[in-house]
């Protein structure tokens, strides 16, 4: 079965820092690469995503980028706030012709202090 | 902005009981989506549709089946709850194949 291998699972960062959260993948026909933040009490809510004909993209603070001869995507917040504080989830379609349902990483836990 | 709203945001049921989760969202969306979220497991897929009447299962089907009579509708069904279905469960939605997918606020089950 397809995988989307996301790490780490925690992450504790200061004000400013610049948490990095990675996701490797198996399938090299993923075309779509969705980065969802999911706050408590709250379904998940899309942040930013990526196709892989760009080796990145930048949303605000929010950077991804993508490396397809390492099969990995990264999600970069730079200048982080105590409000980026949240569960952050990759996903990525099965393969190219089957991209109505998503793989799911397992999540990213990250709290950045004050 | 896209809206997708759950029937109840806490339920608490018992074991052996029929349990009804619904779903709707307001623009026109294709697919939809029934997950469960555990600590430490993702979200994982229990079933989708892609139209009215259709459905194919995802990664948990088991114990659960689902109904899309109208298009912004779908409805989540535990036929006879047990311990093990205590979660979190999500509805998504998306336009299209390929579509960002837009989630309700969720609705945590408790099965005793």
């Amino acid at each position: 079965q397809q995988q989307v291998k996301q790490s780490p699972q925690s992450l504790i960062v200061q004000k400013g820092g610049i948490p990095i959260i990675n996701c490797a993948y198996e399938n090299t026909a993923f075309d779509y690469f969705p980065w969802y933040q999911q706050f408590p009490g709250k379904g998940p809510a899309l942040l930013i995503a990526i196709r892989p004909d760009v080796s990145e993209k930048k949303e605000g603070r929010f950077t991804i980028s993508f490396n397809k001869s390492a099969k990995q995507f990264s999600l970069h917040i730079m200048d982080s706030q105590p409000g980026d504080s949240a569960t952050y989830f990759c996903a990525a379609p099965p393969n190219a012709g089957n991209n109505r349902k998503l793989i799911w990483g397992l999540g990213t836990s990250l709290a950045v202090n004050p | 902005d896209v809206k997708v709203t759950q029937s109840s945001r806490y339920l608490v049921k018992r074991t052996g009981e029929k349990v009804f989760l619904e779903c709707v969202q307001d623009m026109d969306h294709e697919n939809m989506f029934w997950y469960r979220q555990d600590p430490g497991l993702g979200l994982r897929l229990i079933y989708f549709s892609y139209d009215v009447k259709m459905k194919e299962k995802g990664d948990i089907p088991e114990g659960y089946s689902v109904s899309r009579e109208k298009k912004e509708r779908f409805s989540l069904i535990l036929e006879s709850a047990s311990t093990n279905q205590t979660s979190m469960y999500l509805c998504a939605s998306s336009f299209t194949a390929g579509a960002p997918q837009y989630f309700g606020p969720g609705t945590r089950l408790t099965v005793t």
